[in-house]
């Protein structure tokens, strides 16, 4: 069975400070990943995925994903964070038919 | 660009009242869902449609039925409702299965059982 792991429910960064959102799965085979940002009292949107090849995938709102097969993961990044990218983040895994699982959400706060 | 459009955004039923949640879509997409979203939980899938005409259940579809009688709709319905239930519910389509598609989600409906 795919899950998905977000060991960080709540993280705290300054302004213009770097950001790391980690994200772990478990899949037997080369899966489909995704980072979503949800904003307040909004749906959640997609930010970027990995499907195959290269391994740092770019998206959205500056943000940059790299995929490491051997530690499992999917971590998130942007160099500077700005005030307007508070909001939870969710991590999902997709590969079997009809199936994409998705991590509980880490929630992001800025501070000036 | 409406995208995915769900209402009512907010709703407050007593328990055991039944209530439809209305979702739409403007992509034309072929595949559509229901997701409820709890603190600490991340997102469950209640059901999913395929496709106009096909239902099929997800992870936590008890309490729930579904119908999508034109393509771009898909309709949840609360048939007694209970305070598990709940839930930020949000609607979602995608052009292809979800495995490999991007899920596109509508705003929400935010629903208190009492």
């Amino acid at each position: 069975a795919q899950s998905v792991t977000q060991p960080d429910i709540h993280i705290t960064v300054s302004e213009g400070a770097s950001l790391e959102l980690r994200c772990n799965y478990s899949y037997g085979a080369t899966p489909y990943l995704f980072w979503y940002v949800q904003s307040p009292g909004q749906g959640l949107q997609l930010l970027l995925k990995y499907f195959s090849g290269d391994t740092l995938v770019q998206g959205i709102k500056g943000f940059e994903a790299e995929f490491k097969r051997s530690q499992s993961s999917f971590n998130l990044r942007k160099p500077s964070v700005h005030w307007s990218d508070a909001a939870e983040y969710f991590c999902a895994v997709g590969g079997g038919y009809q199936k994409v699982t998705f991590g509980t959400g880490t929630k992001l706060q800025v501070i000036p | 660009n409406a995208g995915v459009t769900q209402t009512p955004k907010f709703r407050v039923l007593k328990t055991g009242q039944s209530m439809t949640l209305l979702c739409a879509q403007d992509m034309n997409h072929e595949y559509m869902y229901w997701y409820r979203q709890d603190p600490g939980m991340g997102l469950r899938l209640i059901h999913y449609s395929v496709g106009e005409g096909t239902t099929a259940k997800g992870e936590v579809p008890d309490g729930y039925n579904v119908s999508r009688l034109k393509k771009q709709n898909f309709l949840l319905g609360l048939e007694s409702a209970a305070p598990s239930q709940t839930s930020v519910y949000f609607c979602a389509s995608s052009y292809g299965g979800v495995s490999g598609n991007t899920i596109y989600f509508g705003e929400g409906s935010w629903l208190t059982v009492v």
